[in-house]
Parts: C-alpha cells; structure tokens; sequence
C-alpha cells in the first residue's frame, strides 16, 4: 500500500534559524513529491516539488531533498520568518499516469519571533 | 496572479440533502481536481478530470458524487444525498497539464446537520 507520513507533528523554531521538515513515504512507484503549505482558514499551497531523478532541488529560501534509497524527503527553510507559521505536508504521486496526490499528515511550524 | 476560487467558502445543510460545490480553475488548466480534508486530519483526493471526462478517482468517491464542467469556466462537485461524514473542507484544485503542480482553491467548509 501507499503511505506518506511525517516524522514530528509540531516543530517550534526561533525566527531567523533554519527550520527543517522531514517526511517519510514508503510507495516505490512514486515518482514526483511535492510539499504545501497551509496556512489556517486556506487551501495548500504549492511550494516546491522535486522529481525522482533529482536528489536537491532550490527555491528561494527553500530546498527540497530526496532520498530515494531510504524514502525520505526534507524540506529546509532558510532564515524563518513569522510569515512561515503554517502545517507543512509532503505529497506524492505516481508514475503511470496517475493524477491523483496523496498527501502526509502534516507537521505544523510554529515561528517563535 | 492567477488563481482557482470556490464558491460558496461555507455551505451549511441537512443530512440526505443535494449540495453543488462550485469551482473555477485558472483558466489555461486543463486538468482539474477535488479533495476533501476532514477537521484536523490530512487532506485526501477524490477525483480527478480531464477533457471532460473523470480519469481518477478514489474509493471515496462514491455514486453520492459527481463531477461536471457544465461550461468553459466552472468545475462543480455535486454530494446527491449529504450524510454527516461529508462535513469537511472540499478543496478545488487545477493544473496546466499532467503531472505539473496542482494550484488549490481556498475550500469550501461543507457542514451537515
């Protein structure tokens, strides 16, 4: 079966560190993983996505990084801002066509000004 | 910037009623989307759609659901006969094409009395 899942619920970081997010999946045929941000009251949204012939990938401020051999994703943000307090989930999706994003359980990020 | 809205943000109704969710994608997306995400858990799809037809969906989506695009603007989800269990955000999401990010809606609050 397919399961996406993130390692720690609540991470509570001091504004200007950098804030690390990690999320564990276990389905081999995903191919591209994608984390979101949600802010409360609001849907997800897109942050960066990487795929699996990739192992970084940047944004500005953000990184993405894949393990593929032990099935582990990270997202890294750069000098936290208040404006980064959200619950953060990881998603993937399938090769073959499938459209279909099956989403984590969500760690939330807690900035402490 | 261009971005999926929804309308109505909260719907209220009776168990066993009809309900209409209504979605406009951004408007050079082809492939669009909806997913549910019950209070405080983890958000989950439903259905996907393309070229006017469903190419996805999950064991959620049952025969109480449909989809449709009656025009070249908007995407509904229609709940034929609500139960309490569909009280949750629903939602709406869109992408220029396969495989490429999923941009979401702001929701809409679904709650059956």
């Amino acid at each position: 079966g397919e399961s996406v899942g993130l390692h720690l619920p609540t991470l509570s970081v001091q504004e200007g560190d950098n804030s690390i997010i990690n999320c564990a999946y276990s389905n081999s045929a995903s191919d591209y993983f994608i984390w979101y941000k949600q802010e409360s009251g609001k849907g997800p949204q897109f942050i960066i996505d990487i795929r699996s012939n990739m192992d970084k990938r940047q944004g500005q401020r953000v990184t993405v990084l894949l393990n593929k051999t032990v099935k582990h994703l990270s997202l890294q943000i750069a000098a936290t801002q208040p404006g980064d307090s959200a619950v953060y989930f990881c998603a993937e999706k399938e090769t073959g066509g499938y459209q279909k994003v099956t989403f984590g359980t969500g760690t939330k990020l807690q900035v402490i000004p | 910037e261009p971005e999926v809205t929804q309308t109505p943000s909260h719907q209220v109704t009776q168990m066993g009623q009809e309900v209409i969710l209504r979605c406009v994608p951004i408007s050079n997306h082809l492939y669009f989307y909806w997913y549910r995400q019950i209070l405080g858990q983890k958000v989950e799809f439903l259905v996907s759609f393309y070229n006017n037809e469903i190419s996805e969906k999950s064991e959620i989506f049952d025969d109480q659901f449909s989809v449709e695009r009656p025009d070249g603007s908007n995407f509904t989800l229609k709940i034929r006969s609500t139960k309490l269990e569909d009280s949750a955000m629903y939602f709406c999401a869109s992408s220029v094409g396969q495989g490429r990010e999923q941009y979401f809606g702001p929701g809409t609050r679904l709650t059956v009395t």
